[in-house]
């Protein structure tokens, strides 16, 4: 079975400044997706960014950036210029690419924004 | 974009009483939806998948003949919540999927949350 492990309950990061969020996850696939996911205060599941584990090129979204390491099993979010908009839950999610197609997340790191 | 609309966003019931709620697919035919149970502070577990016109297939640990899942047509699931007691208080979320599409190798079809459903039984 999948598992996506986050290994930082809370992390805090200064408004402006630059936070990297840590997963790593085990799978015996070699196709998969990878997801993270925002959950402010009103519980609505929002998606940052995704990744397929086919391309080396790591994927990026405005100030949201990931460094994905296929062979370390590693999948970490970077968030430049942290704005107080982004304090929230963010869960590390994996797919595989075929068969069952549910969403395997980790338990979640808290995200706070300092003024 | 794709929206999941999921209702009541909210519901407080008697402990013994049944509660329904109900996702739907607003623009696009969900083929799988899947639902999710959120304890406080803690991540997202996959209770059951269920596929339009199928049974549905539940996930080990969870009682079937207690979260009863319909998924009647493409664009609309139902989880009830039989005989509820104050444990099965949680935040239940669906979400959807439609068909795969677009230009990845793994024929990706996107996720779609609904806004989930906070379920207190008394």
């Amino acid at each position: 079975a999948q598992t996506v492990t986050q290994s930082q309950p809370e992390m805090s990061v200064q408004e402006a400044e630059t936070v990297t969020l840590s997963c790593t996850y085990d799978t015996s696939e070699s196709d998969y997706y990878l997801f993270w996911y925002k959950q402010p205060p009103s519980r609505q599941m929002i998606l940052v960014i995704r990744q397929e584990a086919y391309k080396q090129q790591n994927a990026t979204e405005n100030r949201f950036s990931v460094n994905f390491q296929k062979a370390a099993k590693s999948f970490s979010l970077k968030i430049s210029d942290s704005q107080l908009g982004d304090a929230a839950m963010y869960f590390c999610a994996y797919k595989q690419d075929t068969g069952r197609r549910a969403l395997t997340f980790g338990s979640g790191t808290r995200l706070q924004v300092q003024p | 974009g794709a929206v999941v609309s999921q209702h009541p966003s909210w519901v407080i019931c008697k402990s013994g009483t049944s509660v329904k709620i109900e996702c739907r697919s607003l623009d696009f035919q969900a083929t799988t939806m899947f639902w999710y149970r959120q304890f406080p502070k803690q991540s997202l577990m996959l209770m059951a998948t269920s596929n339009e016109g199928s049974k549905a297939t539940y996930e080990q640990g969870v009682e079937k003949d207690k979260f009863l899942i319909n998924h009647a047509s493409l664009t609309l699931s139902t989880l009830t919540v039989t005989s509820a007691h104050p444990e099965d208080s949680s935040f239940y979320i669906c979400s959807a999927r439609g068909r795969p599409g677009g230009l990845s190798r793994g024929l990706y079809s996107p996720l779609h949350f609904g806004n989930g459903t906070r379920l207190t039984v008394t």
